[in-house]
């Protein structure tokens, strides 16, 4: 069976640091992968997608960006954390028109 | 972005009562998906609905897919204390990362 691992579960960074949270899905080969952010509260606001290796498609511009080295892993990245950056990030996988989350990170940044 | 109309925004209800949840949109849509988030987890696929009219059932959970495409409920019969949680629909016009997401209806159950 497939599953997707996220970490770390929490995070609370100072403003101007970087950033990098990882995601894996296992069980599967070639999945679409996501990260998405959630603000308290509210609904889910999709980051950035992929298709597959190296390939990031970013849906609204932003401090973070996005990378996938390997077919299964994809990594939310900042260079210099803003406070506007905290908020809930999910990552995801797709198959067969369906969305699979992992548990999540809550970041703070302060 | 673009967002479907999810309502209502929250429910108070007494346990063993049932509940209905709805979005609307004005365009229509190939899938919907629903969702159940917990506090600090990811949201959990409940149920997934393909085609125009379509009724599925998850334990005691009921989804419609509407005729137009245009919108889409969920039931929950004789509603628990573990019911509690915010529930999100999401319909999907075409590839997977088109999903547009309802802005979630929260549930709360009275003590």
């Amino acid at each position: 069976s497939q599953t997707i691992h996220q970490w770390p579960a929490t995070l609370v960074q100072p403003v101007g640091s970087p950033l990098s949270l990882e995601c894996t899905v296992e069980g599967t080969s070639n999945p679409n992968l996501y990260w998405y952010r959630q603000a308290a509260g509210r609904g889910l606001q999709l980051l950035f997608y992929s298709v597959g290796i190296g390939q990031i498609s970013s849906e609204v511009p932003q401090n973070l960006s996005a990378s996938r080295p390997q077919d299964r892993q994809f990594i939310l990245s900042s260079k210099k954390l803003l406070l506007s950056d905290s908020g809930f990030y999910l990552c995801a996988w797709s198959a067969n028109e369906k969305l699979f989350f992992g548990s999540g990170t809550q970041l703070s940044v302060l | 972005g673009q967002q479907l109309n999810q309502s209502p925004q929250s429910m108070f209800i007494q346990e063993g009562e049932d509940v209905s949840m709805n979005c609307t949109s004005s365009s229509i849509f190939n899938t919907w998906l629903w969702y159940k988030q917990e506090p600090g987890e990811g949201p959990v696929l409940l149920i997934a609905l393909y085609k125009a009219g379509e009724l599925t059932s998850n334990g005691r959970l009921t989804a419609q897919f509407g005729i137009t495409r245009k919108d889409s409920f969920l039931n929950i019969s004789a509603s628990i204390p573990s019911d509690v949680g915010i529930y999100f629909c999401a319909g999907q016009k075409g590839s997977n990362y088109q999903l547009i997401w309802g802005a979630g209806t929260k549930l709360i159950i009275k003590p």
